[in-house]
């Protein structure tokens, strides 16, 4: 079994709608994270959590948000999609006392038309 | 402002041969460095890392080359194998300044290792 999954792997959705990325591990790590990667841009970061209390905005989080349901469970929402936030879309979990290496899901892959 | 960057956007390389993706960054900051590889339909894997009080670092067929004064790094794989063709991204992030939480990450280079 996977360790950090997201669900959906696919979605494609309309300009306006409210759209929720879920992601969930097994790894037992504080951190969580989520990208979007985009081609020609590499991986940018949207928001990341050290704990279940702590939310952090990354480069490119307006347009988003996030919630940390608790260790394990790290949802993204983008409140009114639009086109471009079509996306391939990472969730990443780490652990400082193990190097702090991060660890990415699949990907859920976004198309909003 | 692309503080890490990967220049070649693809790279051929015949199988057996060595494979040498390059990757430059700007900001002085930066102590600590990781490539990640990125198979289709998956999440990008941790390959390997290097810290900036080392020039190198080796893991089996993965080599990372760090060249501060120029604010260089190199992957090299050797010998390069068709399980190997992957999009290959490099990263960094100020460890000593702010922790790990901000991998800043480069454009990503693939490779393709020809039979």
């Amino acid at each position: 079994d996977a360790d950090v999954t997201q669900t959906p792997r696919n979605r494609i959705t309309k300009t306006g709608k409210r759209i929720m990325l879920e992601c969930s591990q097994t790894k037992g790590h504080d951190r969580m994270y989520w990208y979007r990667q985009d081609p020609g841009l590499g991986l940018r970061l949207i928001y990341y959590s050290f704990d279940v209390k702590d939310i952090n905005k990354g480069e490119i989080s307006d347009g988003y948000s996030v919630s940390r349901q608790a260790q394990a469970k790290f949802s993204l929402s983008l409140e009114s999609a639009i086109p471009n936030q079509t996306a391939l879309y990472f969730c990443a979990t780490s652990d400082p006392g193990r190097g702090d290496t991060q660890y990415f899901g699949p990907g859920t892959r976004l198309t909003v038309l | 402002d692309q503080q890490v960057k990967q220049n070649s956007p693809s790279l051929s390389v015949q199988e057996g041969r060595i494979s040498i993706l390059n990757c430059d960054y700007t900001n002085s900051m930066f102590d600590y460095f990781l490539w990640y590889k990125k198979y289709p339909a998956e999440g990008p894997t941790f390959l390997i890392s290097i810290s900036s009080i080392k020039d190198k670092n080796e893991d089996g067929r993965f080599t990372v080359f760090l060249n501060k004064s120029a604010k260089h790094l190199s992957l090299h794989i050797v010998p390069s194998q068709p399980g190997d063709s992957a999009v290959y991204f490099c990263a960094a992030t100020g460890k000593s300044n702010f922790g790990n939480e901000k991998l800043t990450f480069g454009t990503g280079t693939r490779l393709t290792i020809i039979p």
